[in-house]
């Protein structure tokens, strides 16, 4: 069974600093996509940033990348100048690929960030 | 604007009174799923929906039935609410094709069972 392992409940970081976020998985399959979420005290989840494991080139959206780590099933999300809006809930989640014939997502259980003025 | 749109967005009910979380989307997208989320837990799906009449269970379905009646809409019913499905619940849909499709979330539903 897939997993998605997120083992920093809270990470904080000082306002215009960098910050990573760990997430790990575990999966057989060769064909899957990876996500980070933000979830801010609104509750609505926020799409950050994807990834598809059959690119090597790691995902960047402005601020946001990844370092995705294939052989070692390591997916973490580097936020760079960090701003006082990125405090939030961040989940890490896998979803298997088309082929698969499975929909679902499989999601961590989330780090909340802090971010210090 | 393509969105998910979750009913209601708060409630607060007793153990036994029967409830219905709506769903609807407007993208139509086929794929269609449930969530709770609880502290420490992350996410877990509930069920989902590949279609319409197409249901089927996800990791914890218990105390849960849903129905897919019409592609736009994915009611979750709880026919005897406990206080054990205390939760915020997720609604989301996806375009079913091939390639790295995006998921619409729902603003999320906080339910109370008392």
């Amino acid at each position: 069974a897939q997993t998605v392992t997120q083992s920093q409940p809270e990470m904080s970081v000082q306002e215009a600093e960098t910050v990573t976020l760990s997430c790990t998985y575990d999966t057989s399959e060769s064909d899957y996509y990876l996500f980070w979420y933000k979830q801010p005290p609104s509750r609505q989840m926020i799409l950050v940033i994807r990834q598809e494991a059959y690119k090597q080139q790691n995902a960047t959206e402005n601020r946001f990348s990844v370092n995705f780590q294939k052989a070692a099933k390591s997916f973490s999300l580097k936020i760079s100048d960090s701003q006082l809006g990125d405090a939030a809930m961040y989940f890490c989640a896998y979803r298997p690929g088309t082929t698969s014939g499975t929909y679902k997502y499989i999601f961590g259980t989330g780090t909340r960030l802090k971010v210090l003025a | 604007e393509a969105q998910v749109t979750q009913n209601p967005r708060y409630l607060i009910t007793v153990t036994g009174k029967k409830l219905t979380v709506t769903c609807s989307q407007n993208m139509n997208h086929e794929y269609m799923s449930w969530y709770r989320q609880d502290p420490g837990l992350g996410l877990r799906q509930i069920y989902y929906s590949m279609n319409v009449e197409v249901t089927d269970k996800g990791d914890v379905p218990e105390g849960y039935k849903v129905s897919r009646k019409e592609k736009r809409n994915f009611p979750l019913i709880l026919e005897s609410p406990s206080p054990n499905q205390t939760s915020l619940y997720f609604c989301a849909s996806r375009y079913a094709g091939l390639g790295n499709t995006e998921a619409f979330f729902g603003q999320g539903t906080r339910l109370t069972v008392v």
